[in-house]
């Protein structure tokens, strides 16, 4: 069980066009999802949480007319990474709670986006 | 600023040996705390959770929690080189469905 997924896995793409990113909980349902970013031998840094239903909480420094979330359903969230530029090259990480009650947080696979 | 301090390593031990891995945090409020293990190239995955004071084991693995010192450790016996990974420490200190503050993680490696 808490199964997480992530598609796509791996992305590339072109300065100026935009990603989209979807994060499912496959064997469950999350009202709360996680989205977190990490270049290459740092730590993740947290970009937002995800609600269903509702707009997502952005953390400080995060673009959030950049980085776009949508929490439609109980099972999906999307990341959409608008006018990508190299520097937003990076492996996005989603992660969600199982119960609204719970501590526990599983994360999705990753995807790992590139941008020429 | 709640922070999650680990540190970096590597942390090296022979295959067999036991490693010893630590955390502190800076919010005594925090309640939950969590190790993850990330291979490299993968996400993390959720190997220990521990919400009260002592010790919590788990196959080789065993999670020690020391609120009054703000403390959390991890030991994995009988290191195997498949262990070799960064581990990653993560509290909650607010309530649960709240986001996890991880610290940078300490990179262990286990020879043969």
């Amino acid at each position: 069980g808490a199964v997480v997924s992530q598609h796509p896995s791996w992305v590339i793409c072109k300065s100026g066009t935009s990603v989209k990113i979807e994060c499912r909980s496959l064997d469950f349902q999350a009202t709360t999802m996680f989205w977190y970013r990490q270049f290459p031998k740092q730590s993740l840094m947290l970009m937002a949480t995800s609600n269903e239903g509702s707009k997502a909480t952005y953390e400080q420094g995060v673009e959030k007319d950049k980085f776009l979330i949508n929490h439609a359903s109980l099972t999906l969230s999307t990341l959409t990474v608008t006018s990508a530029h190299p520097e937003d090259s990076s492996f996005y990480i989603c992660s969600a709670t199982v119960q609204p009650d719970s501590y526990e947080q599983y994360f999705g696979p990753g995807t790992r986006l590139t941008v020429t | 600023q709640k922070e999650v301090e680990q540190n970096s390593g590597p942390l090296s031990v022979p295959e067999g040996a036991i490693a010893s891995l630590n955390c502190t945090y800076s919010d005594r409020g925090s309640q939950s705390f969590f190790w993850y293990r990330q291979y490299s190239g993968k996400s993390p995955e959720l190997i220990m959770s521990i919400y009260s004071n002592g010790d919590k084991e788990d196959g080789r693995f065993t999670a020690q929690l020391n609120k009054a010192s703000q403390y959390v450790s991890l030991l994995i016996r009988d290191s195997q080189p498949s262990d070799s990974a960064t581990y990653l420490c993560a509290v909650n200190p607010l309530e649960a469905g709240t986001a996890l503050i991880f610290g940078k993680g300490t990179t262990l490696s286990v020879s043969s």
